[in-house]
C-alpha cells in the first residue's frame, strides 16, 4: 500500500525555523514528484512547494519563496521541507503529496499524508 | 498569473439529485494539467479527476469531468450521503506553478 506519512510539526515563535519531513512506503519513491500543499484553518488548499523525483527541479510559491527550501533523500525514501523565518500567516496543515505519474504528465496528487500541524505564534 | 474561481461557494442538494460544479481560470489550461479533489471535514483531499476527464483509480462512476480552456466542470450524477464535502479544483501552469481553487462546498439540502 502506497503511503506518505508526515512529521515535524508544532508550536513555533514567528521568525524561528522548523523542518517537516514526509516518508514514503509502497511505491518507487525516487520515481516521483512530491509535493507540499498546506491548508490554513478553516481556509481552503494553497501549493507550496514540490520537488521531481531526481531532485533536479524545485519549485515555490511566491508566498514562501526565499523562505522554504524542499529537497529529498531517496535513499531514505524521504522529502523534506526546511521552513525559516516563520510568519502568523504559516499556520496551517501541512500535507504531503505524490504525483500520478512519474513523468509528471498530469502534476495531480494521488496519494496523500495526513498532514502535519504548524503553529506560528509568540 | 492563473487565478481558479470556483462556483458556486456552496450548493445545496439531496442526496439522488445531479451536482454541477464549476471551475473557470482566469487564463486557458491545458486539459491535462486539470484535475479535482474531494475533501471530506478532517481528512486529507482525495483525487477525483485529472487530466479534466480521467477518473481516477477507485473513484465511482458518478463523478465526471469535462471542460477546456478556462471551463471546468465536475458532475456528481446522482448524490450519495458520502459526497457531501468540499471540492477543489487544481491546475498546473508556468505561473504560479500550480494553484487551487477556493472550492465548492457540498452540502445536503
Amino acid at each position: 500500500e502506497m503511503q506518505l506519512l508526515e512529521s515535524g510539526g508544532g508550536l513555533v515563535q514567528p521568525g524561528g525555523s522548523l523542518r517537516l519531513s514526509c516518508a514514503a512506503s509502497g511505491f518507487t519513491f525516487r520515481s516521483y514528484a512530491i509535493t507540499w500543499v498546506r491548508q490554513a484553518p478553516g481556509k481552503g488548499l494553497e501549493w507550496v512547494s514540490s520537488i521531481s523525483g531526481s531532485d533536479v527541479s524545485t519549485y515555490y510559491a511566491d508566498s514562501v519563496k526565499g523562505r522554504f527550501t524542499i529537497s529529498r533523500d531517496n535513499s531514505k525514501n524521504t522529502v523534506f521541507l526546511q521552513m525559516n523565518s516563520l510568519r502568523a500567516e504559516d499556520t496551517a496543515i501541512y500535507y504531503c503529496a505524490k504525483d500520478i505519474d512519474q513523468w509528471q504528465r498530469f502534476w495531480a496528487f494521488d496519494i496523500w499524508g495526513q498532514g502535519t500541524m504548524i503553529t506560528v505564534s509568540s | 498569473e492563473i487565478v481558479l474561481t470556483q462556483s458556486p461557494g456552496t450548493l445545496s442538494l439531496s442526496p439522488g439529485e445531479r451536482a454541477t460544479l464549476s471551475c473557470r481560470a482566469s487564463q486557458s489550461v491545458s486539459s491535462s494539467y486539470l484535475a479535482w479533489y474531494q475533501q471530506r471535514p478532517g481528512q486529507a483531499p482525495r483525487l477525483l479527476i485529472y487530466g479534466a476527464s480521467i477518473r481516477a483509480t477507485g473513484i465511482p462512476d458518478r463523478f465526471s469531468g469535462s471542460g477546456s480552456g478556462t471551463d471546468f466542470t465536475l458532475t456528481i450524477s446522482r448524490l450519495e450521503p458520502e459526497d457531501f464535502a468540499v471540492y477543489y479544483c487544481q491546475q498546473y501552469g508556468s505561473s504560479p506553478r500550480c494553484s487551487f481553487g477556493q472550492g465548492t462546498k457540498l452540502e445536503i439540502k
